[in-house]
């Protein structure tokens, strides 16, 4: 069974265009994040979420939104693509948010706008 | 602020030879540390992690990393390279205030040649 898993693995969009990407974790954490990898591998966090409350929010533009249904759940939704949006984006888990716990790494959502 | 220093962004090394990549971190407090290893289009996984327990750390894999606090360092090591261990390996910190939110550095490609 797949602990964090992440839809689609692939996409390519045109500039403008909006598009989302789910992610599912089956672990019963109860915090999830999201990531940004760019083309020089820099991981940055985006947001994260512990039991559908948004707890970290860092400096990402309001074209990206993060939606958790439930605690299981965590999809992030781009308005109005642009080209510096491609990037690796991965969603992660930890059991309930502690600076010490082990975070689970989705296998990632590669996104290309042209 | 929190940063993580990882020096040199490729290290190649012959197989069976000694593994060294190098972390450094600024914290004002004690900090949670971790490694983890991105093998080529999967996500992270953890190979260890320091939580103020043992200053020698052993992780997955053979690898082993040591905390320093005098020389705020946490350099992971493996006594012998296996042609499995080419990777991309990430050093991270705990941010002291966001607890849950981790600062990578900016990776080091591990290139092990036969």
């Amino acid at each position: 069974d797949t602990a964090v898993s992440q839809t689609p693995k692939y996409l390519v969009t045109q500039m403008g265009n909006d598009k989302s990407i789910k992610c599912e974790q089956n672990l019963g954490h109860d915090t999830m994040y999201w990531y940004k990898q760019d083309s020089k591998k820099f991981l940055k966090i985006m947001f994260s979420y512990n039991n559908k409350e948004l707890i970290i929010n860092e400096t990402v533009p309001n074209r990206f939104s993060p939606k958790s249904p439930d605690k299981a759940h965590l999809n992030l939704h781009i308005n109005s693509l642009e080209l510096g949006d491609s990037a690796v984006y991965f969603c992660a888990s930890s059991q309930d948010g502690a600076g010490w716990e082990e975070q689970y790494f989705g296998p990632g959502t590669r996104l290309t706008v042209t | 602020a929190q940063s993580v220093t990882q020096l040199g962004s490729h290290v190649s090394v012959s197989e069976g030879a000694l593994v060294l990549l190098r972390c450094n971190y600024s914290s004002s407090v004690p900090p949670y540390l971790f490694w983890y290893v991105q093998y080529p289009n999967q996500g992270l996984q953890l190979l260890l992690k320091y939580t103020s327990a043992a200053t020698l750390v052993k992780g997955i894999n053979g690898f082993e990393a040591e905390f320093k606090k005098s020389e705020t360092s946490f350099h992971l090591t493996k006594p012998s390279a296996h042609m499995s261990d080419a990777a991309e390996y990430f050093c991270a910190v705990s941010d002291p205030i966001n607890t849950d939110k981790l600062i990578f550095g900016t990776g080091t490609r591990l290139q092990v040649f036969p």
